[in-house]
């Protein structure tokens, strides 16, 4: 069975610190993975997916298979980055894109 | 409207009782998903819908019922819930049921009390 896993319930750092934010998983087929945000009083979103390779508002993910995680890293942190982050696996096949995700970790960025 | 809507936001009923969660998407999408958010759980998969069809029931119980028309309306047919069920229910929709990494719109949430 598939598990993903967010060590930190919550992380607080001040503005301009660098964040990382930890995922782990386990999944015996081959991985695809993503961060989902929730920002407060808004729906949750896709923020980067692990396929794309892609910077999105300056955070990036590297998908580590010999140590099955999947960190969200963004160098320099701002106030607009607080807000609740999951990271969620997908066991895609044809029947369904199906999303297992983690506990998520609450960011709040002091000023 | 755009993206996906669900109605009602909030929802109070009795274990008796019997209700319903509407959900719309109007991005034309192929696949509908409805998740549970419970307090002390992560988001938990309940049912996966692809062009109409269930392919997906997560060990739901059967006080749950979905219900797909087509593939833009999808429902959440509740009745003798017991109050552990209080929760945000959320819906979700995809472009392609299958293919690699497509992304997940999700809706507002339903919260949902079971008094």
């Amino acid at each position: 069975a598939q598990r993903v896993t967010q060590p930190e319930k919550l992380l607080s750092v001040f503005k301009g610190a660098p964040v990382e934010l930890k995922c782990n998983y386990s999944y015996s087929g081959s991985p695809e993975l993503f961060w989902y945000v929730q920002y407060s009083r808004q729906r949750l979103q896709l923020l980067l997916r692990h396929i794309s390779r892609e910077s999105i508002k300056g955070f990036t993910a590297d998908l580590n298979k010999g140590e099955t995680s999947f960190h969200l890293k963004k160098p320099f942190a701002q106030e607009e980055d607080s807000a609740m982050y999951y990271c969620a696996l997908s066991r895609n096949n044809n029947a369904g894109n199906m999303l297992t995700f983690g506990g998520g970790t609450r960011l709040m960025v002091k000023p | 409207e755009t993206g996906v809507t669900q109605t009602p936001r909030h929802l109070v009923m009795g274990m008796t009782n019997k209700k319903s969660l509407k959900c719309e998407q109007h991005l034309g999408h192929n696949a509908m998903y409805w998740y549970k958010q419970s307090a002390k759980k992560p988001l938990e998969l309940m049912f996966v819908y692809n062009f109409k069809e269930q392919t997906e029931n997560n060990s739901v119980p059967s006080r749950f019922s979905p219900e797909c028309p087509n593939s833009s309306h999808l429902f959440l047919h509740l009745h003798t819930l017991q109050p552990e069920d209080s929760a945000l229910y959320l819906c979700a929709s995809s472009q392609d049921p299958g293919g690699v990494g497509y992304e997940q719109y999700f809706g507002p949430g339903t919260r949902l009390t079971v008094t």
